[in-house]
């Protein structure tokens, strides 16, 4: 079942505003990463993380992987219109093989 | 260019019926992924194939089934078992030395009438 806890469910900003959502599991994952989805269309690997406390930049996107390997971060400065979408974090364990755990997404609206 | 494409986009098929959707990729990929996508849910796995001719179930593979035959082919069938099918359907492929960079195709969207 379901293990990644997303939130929050869904946002409504302005444009310029920051965005912050964030992931949390009560299992350990070895890897955290952030997909976004495009209205249609298949998620896109924003940003990958390896290692925990670990804070990777994308762009205007920065996220982070918990220090207890449990959670993780993404922040958004500065919205766009185009940043509109679904954010899904995703975990990886070191168990799992190749399986990915997703989180449920965060609908993201940004209004010009 | 390289990509992993799925086909159609979107798929009507009648109560009862099997279907199948189509996933290939370009990318020298050994490992492919189906996940089925539900509105306000995360992205479950079906099943999952790190090789050719091997195969493994998912989170949710009841109702479904897939073959290997080739490594850049993944077909899914949707069989009569599948008590909900109306879905959006994923595939996904990526490096066996690097599962965690897992890349998806566009979806395909079946709806059972």
């Amino acid at each position: 079942g379901q293990q990644l806890n997303q939130s929050p469910q869904s946002m409504f900003i302005q444009e310029g505003e920051d965005v912050s959502m964030n992931c949390t599991s009560s299992s350990i994952f070895n890897t955290w990463l952030w997909y976004k989805q495009d209205p249609g269309e298949g998620p896109v690997l924003l940003i990958a993380l390896y290692k925990a406390g670990e804070l990777t930049s994308n762009g205007r996107l920065t996220a982070q992987f918990g220090i207890t390997r449990k959670d993780s971060f993404l922040n958004i400065s500065a919205s766009i219109p185009s940043d509109v979408g679904i954010y899904f974090c995703a975990g990886q364990k070191e168990t799992s093989g190749s399986r990915l755990t997703f989180g449920e997404g965060t609908q993201l609206t940004v209004n010009p | 260019d390289g990509g992993i494409t799925q086909s159609p986009k979107y798929l009507f098929r009648k109560e009862g019926q099997n279907v199948t959707l189509s996933c290939e990729q370009n990318l020298n990929h050994d490992a492919m992924y189906w996940y089925r996508q539900d509105p306000g849910q995360g992205l479950r796995l079906i099943y999952y194939s790190q090789i050719v001719n091997d195969f493994q179930k998912g989170d949710i593979a009841e109702g479904y089934s897939v073959s290997r035959e080739k490594k850049e082919s993944f077909p899914l069938t949707v069989t009569s078992a599948q008590k909900n099918p109306t879905a959006f359907y994923l595939c996904a492929s990526s490096l066996w030395t690097s599962t965690e960079t897992q890349y998806f195709g566009p979806g395909t969207r079946l709806l059972v009438l």
